[in-house]
């Protein structure tokens, strides 16, 4: 069965401090990795797709990157609305639905 | 571009009435999905229809459960025998590509006093 682990739980970060989202996952054939954020009381938005190993995605201050049992969200000089869930997704090739982390909360205060 | 659309967004019940919600996917997308969340945890499947046909259902959805997409358009996730575990948000999402990322609505939420 599919394992998506993310972590941490929780984040709380200072305006401008960088840091990591870790998401690792175990998964028989890999289609795609995805990340989406989450603000409270809504659905998720998306935010990227990876596909294979070594593979980066950039928008504004996210940065996604994927290796064969991780992927990483870098957020560089978070602000305030960058403040929500985010959650980690696998799809399996032989599949066409998600299964998804936990997530992570990440508040950024100003 | 409209997104997904779902109805009602919150729902207050008792527990042993009936719900329903609708979901309106964005219009091209031949691909549907019902999925489920609690407080603290990501969202879990429940089902998945391509075009009318119900292709998929999670081990989760129990027979109070049932879902419809009777044209191809529209679906419909009907809780029967509502129970004070079914309170969750209830999120539909749809696709076009089958390799490519689910588009969310902004979900139902699910009360049941």
């Amino acid at each position: 069965e599919d394992q998506v682990t993310q972590s941490p739980e929780a984040l709380r970060l200072q305006e401008g401090e960088s840091s990591s989202l870790n998401c690792s996952y175990t998964v028989s054939g890999l289609r795609g990795l995805f990340w989406y954020r989450q603000d409270p009381g809504k659905g998720p938005e998306f935010l990227f797709t990876l596909y294979s190993a070594g593979e980066e995605k950039e928008k504004e201050r996210l940065k996604a990157t994927l290796t064969k049992k991780e992927s990483f969200l870098h957020i560089t000089a978070p602000k305030p609305e960058d403040s929500a869930t985010y959650l980690c997704a696998v799809g399996r090739s032989n599949d066409y639905k998600l299964s998804f982390g936990a997530g992570t909360t990440v508040t950024v205060r100003a | 571009d409209t997104g997904v659309s779902q109805d009602p967004r919150h729902k207050i019940t008792k527990r042993g009435q009936n719900v329903t919600f609708r979901c309106d996917p964005i219009s091209e997308h031949n691909r549907l999905y019902w999925y489920r969340q609690t407080l603290g945890q990501g969202p879990e499947f429940l089902t998945y229809f391509q075009n009318e046909a119900q292709l998929e259902k999670s081990r989760l959805l129990s027979d109070r459960f049932s879902a419809e997409r009777p044209k191809g358009s529209f679906s419909t996730l009907e809780i029967q025998r509502t129970e004070q575990g079914d309170s969750a948000m209830y999120l539909c999402a749809s696709s076009l590509d089958p390799r490519g990322e689910l588009f969310f609505g902004e979900g139902s939420r699910l009360t049941v006093l």
